[in-house]
């Protein structure tokens, strides 16, 4: 198993731009989360999924999108990126709530 | 707002004693509480998770809920160089799905 994998690894967005972060899981898991970690501070929840068709917005969830059209690919889109939104972005997928792998991460700056 | 709190650090400790990291949380309704490493650059891992009925021993590593105080350890014991990372307390929001994360504690295991 991959486990749970990220792309792009880093990027630079200008401001104003446009990107999907992809994340993708081969463990057939059902729940699905985007979290951002800003320097020296915990992990904020984006969005989350718990299966296919289904999402709902975390604690952050303004200027993101995202999708979950099947089990194993969870997109985050940004529109109008900002410096705000500069951060490392992690996809973490779990079977249940309580065991959450994470993807490697991206690391994403706006200028 | 729901909150987790941990202290910053760094929790400086020799090689083969004990480090005891602490969290506080404000929802005395959480059932579920984590811990997870982090080292530096890398993504989170789960180290382990314990529910509100009672504490768990795995390996060195110890989990223990306060419920009446609110606070939730992890102790490690004969620490060892290759703990010393970021660790990261989670509880439960209420939502089983949704995790709130604190900040870390960064812990350093000296020679």
């Amino acid at each position: 198993n991959a486990g749970v994998t990220q792309t792009p690894k880093f990027r630079i967005l200008k401001i104003g731009q446009s990107m999907t972060l992809q994340c993708a899981q081969d463990m057939n898991h059902n729940y699905m989360y985007w979290y951002r970690q800003d320097p020296g501070m915990g992990l904020k929840l984006i969005y989350y999924s718990v299966g296919a068709g289904i999402t709902d917005k975390g604690e952050v969830p303004n200027g993101y999108n995202v999708s979950r059209s099947t089990t194993e690919d969870f997109p985050l889109r940004l529109e109008l990126a900002a410096p705000s939104q500069t951060s490392v972005y992690f996809c973490a997928s779990g079977k249940n709530p309580n065991e959450q792998f994470f993807g490697p991460g991206t690391r994403l700056t706006v200028l | 707002q729901k909150e987790v709190e941990q202290n910053s650090g760094p929790l400086s400790v020799p090689e083969g004693a004990i480090a005891s990291l602490n969290c506080t949380y404000s929802d005395r309704g959480s059932q579920s509480f984590f811990w997870y490493r982090q080292y530096s650059g890398k993504s989170p891992e789960l180290i382990m998770f314990i529910y509100s009925n009672g504490d768990k021993e795995d390996g060195r590593f110890t989990a223990q809920l306060n419920k009446a105080s609110q606070y939730v350890s992890l102790l490690i014991r004969d620490s060892q160089p290759s703990d010393s990372a970021t660790y990261l307390c989670a509880v439960d929001t209420g939502t089983a799905s949704k995790l709130t994360f604190g900040t870390g504690t960064r812990l350093q295991v000296t020679l």
